[in-house]
C-alpha cells in the first residue's frame, strides 16, 4: 500500500501555544487529504476535508480558525492547532486519497498532542 | 445518512478461539468497507477491504470478512484467535474514491490465555 508519513509521531507544548502537524503522502500524489480527532477510547472523528490548492472543508463543530489546515500541495497537508488548550489534547490522524488509488483511504501513523 | 455500527465494544476470547467482530452498514450507494486494527498509541493499519467483486475478503494476520448485502453486514472473523490480536478494531466505511471515511465506534478485542 501507499505511504503516509505523518510528523511529530508526539508533541508536549505550553498552553496558549501553536502546534503544526505535518501529514506527507511519499509515493503517491494526495489529491484530498483527511483529519481525524480520536478521543481516549473513542472512534475517529473527522475534522476537515482539504482538496490540493483549496480551502479545507470542516465538519460541524470544528472551529476553523482554531484547527488550520493548509493543503498547499499534492504530497503535503498540514494542521495547526492555535493557541492550544488542554482540551485540544488527542490523537490526531490524517488519511490522504489520490488518483489511481481507489478506494482507499491511507492513514498515517498520528500525533499524540498534549498540552500542558 | 451513511453509517456503520458495531455491536459490542469489547470482546473477549480465549487463546485459540473463534474471533468474530460485528460489524452493520447502512448505505444507499454500494458501499466500500474496511476493517482496521489499532495497537495502543499507535496509528490505523489496514487489515482488510470490500470494494467489488468477491464478497469474502481476506486480509492480513488470518482475518477475512464477508460482504452480505442481504444483511448489510460485514463481520470480521478469524479461525484462532491469537494474543498479538489483542487490539482495538474499526469497522468503517465510504462511498468510494476521494470520499471521507466514517468510523464505527471500535470493538476492543481481548484474547485470554
Amino acid at each position: 500500500g501507499a505511504v503516509v508519513s505523518q510528523h511529530p509521531s508526539r508533541v508536549i507544548c505550553k498552553s496558549g501555544t501553536s502546534v503544526k502537524i505535518e501529514c506527507r503522502s511519499l509515493d503517491f500524489q494526495a489529491t484530498t487529504m483527511f483529519w481525524y480527532r480520536q478521543f481516549p477510547k473513542q472512534s475517529l472523528m473527522l475534522m476537515a476535508t482539504s482538496n490540493e490548492g483549496s480551502k479545507a472543508t470542516y465538519e460541524q463543530g470544528v472551529e476553523k480558525d482554531k484547527f488550520l489546515i493548509n493543503h498547499a500541495s499534492l504530497t503535503l497537508s498540514t494542521l495547526t492547532v492555535t493557541s492550544a488548550h488542554p482540551e485540544d489534547s488527542s490523537f490526531y490522524i490524517c488519511s490522504a486519497a489520490g488518483w489511481g488509488r481507489g478506494a482507499e483511504a491511507f492513514f498515517g501513523q498520528g500525533t499524540r498532542l498534549t498540552v500542558v | 445518512a451513511q453509517s456503520v455500527t458495531q455491536l459490542g465494544s469489547h470482546v473477549s476470547v480465549s487463546e485459540g478461539a473463534l474471533v468474530l467482530l460485528r460489524c452493520n452498514y447502512s448505505s444507499s450507494v454500494p458501499p466500500y468497507l474496511f476493517w482496521y486494527v489499532q495497537y495502543p498509541n499507535q496509528g490505523l493499519q489496514l487489515l482488510l477491504k470490500y470494494t467489488t467483486g468477491a464478497t469474502l475478503v481476506k486480509g492480513i494476520n488470518g482475518f477475512e470478512a464477508e460482504f452480505k448485502k442481504s444483511e448489510t453486514s460485514f463481520h470480521l472473523t478469524k479461525p484462532s484467535a491469537h494474543m498479538s490480536d489483542a487490539a482495538e478494531y474499526f469497522c468503517a466505511f465510504n462511498s468510494g474514491g476521494y470520499q471521507k471515511v466514517t468510523f464505527g465506534t471500535g470493538t476492543k478485542l481481548q484474547v485470554i490465555p
